[in-house]
């Protein structure tokens, strides 16, 4: 499996700022992908980065909210914008480590919005 | 809409005993098929794939895949308290994008 660094682990904030999670693999990946696990939930995925082109974002996820920056083969970031208590979740991110179309997480970013 | 279901339980069961985890899907070209275990307040650990029909075999853990009927299972045999987890039923559809069923909550009890 892949080693996958996120962080911040954890952060609480206020409404109306904006929080940037890194995403950090030990080897280089093609694809990541950023995902959003609510209270009690499963996963929705929010978009996919590819490095070198635009992320492609999921229905119901849009680029001003959730800009992502993928300026190499082993580093994300994922900006979760302008935020309302709503947005209050765990947000994971993770990899095809080999291009087995196997995904393995990273430990998450506990968001809680105030 | 693609889907992915599972019965949110929880699924109570004593120490020593075979859990068994059903899932089902609504996407027929599904090709790729996945558990994953969460512990609570932690990320999902990938704990078996499948791909074929039939019965895959992983130490305690069998992945159960049936195409026609459109439903995958996981057992756990000689289920342990630290087994006690949220287990994903995760799916690829034919367009690469892995759907997660809102997982099944197993409690081993002692």
């Amino acid at each position: 499996s892949a080693v996958i660094s996120q962080k911040p682990s954890r952060d609480i904030c206020q409404r109306g700022t904006s929080l940037t999670i890194q995403c950090q693999v030990d080897s280089q990946v093609t694809m990541m992908f950023w995902y959003r696990q609510q209270p009690g939930q499963s996963l929705t995925l929010i978009a996919t980065a590819n490095q070198g082109s635009e992320a492609t974002y999921e229905s119901g996820f849009v680029i001003d909210k959730f800009p992502i920056s993928r300026p190499n083969l082993t580093f994300s970031t994922l900006t979760v914008s302008n935020m309302s208590p709503e947005d209050s979740s765990i947000y994971l991110c993770s990899v095809d480590r080999r291009g087995e179309n196997i995904q393995y997480f990273g430990a998450g970013t506990r968001l809680s919005v105030l | 809409q693609k889907e992915v279901e599972q019965n949110s339980g929880p699924l109570s069961v004593p120490e020593g005993a075979i859990a068994s985890l059903n899932c089902t899907y609504s996407d027929r070209g599904s090709q790729s098929f996945f558990w994953y275990r969460q512990y609570s307040g932690k990320s999902p650990e990938l704990i078996m794939s499948i791909y074929s029909n039939g019965d895959k075999e992983d130490g305690r853990f069998t992945a159960q895949l049936n195409k026609a009927s459109q439903y995958v299972s996981l057992l756990i045999r000689d289920s342990q308290p630290s087994d006690s987890a949220t287990y994903l039923c995760a799916v690829f559809d034919n367009t690469d994008k892995l759907i997660f069923g809102t997982g099944t909550r197993l409690q081993v009890f002692p």
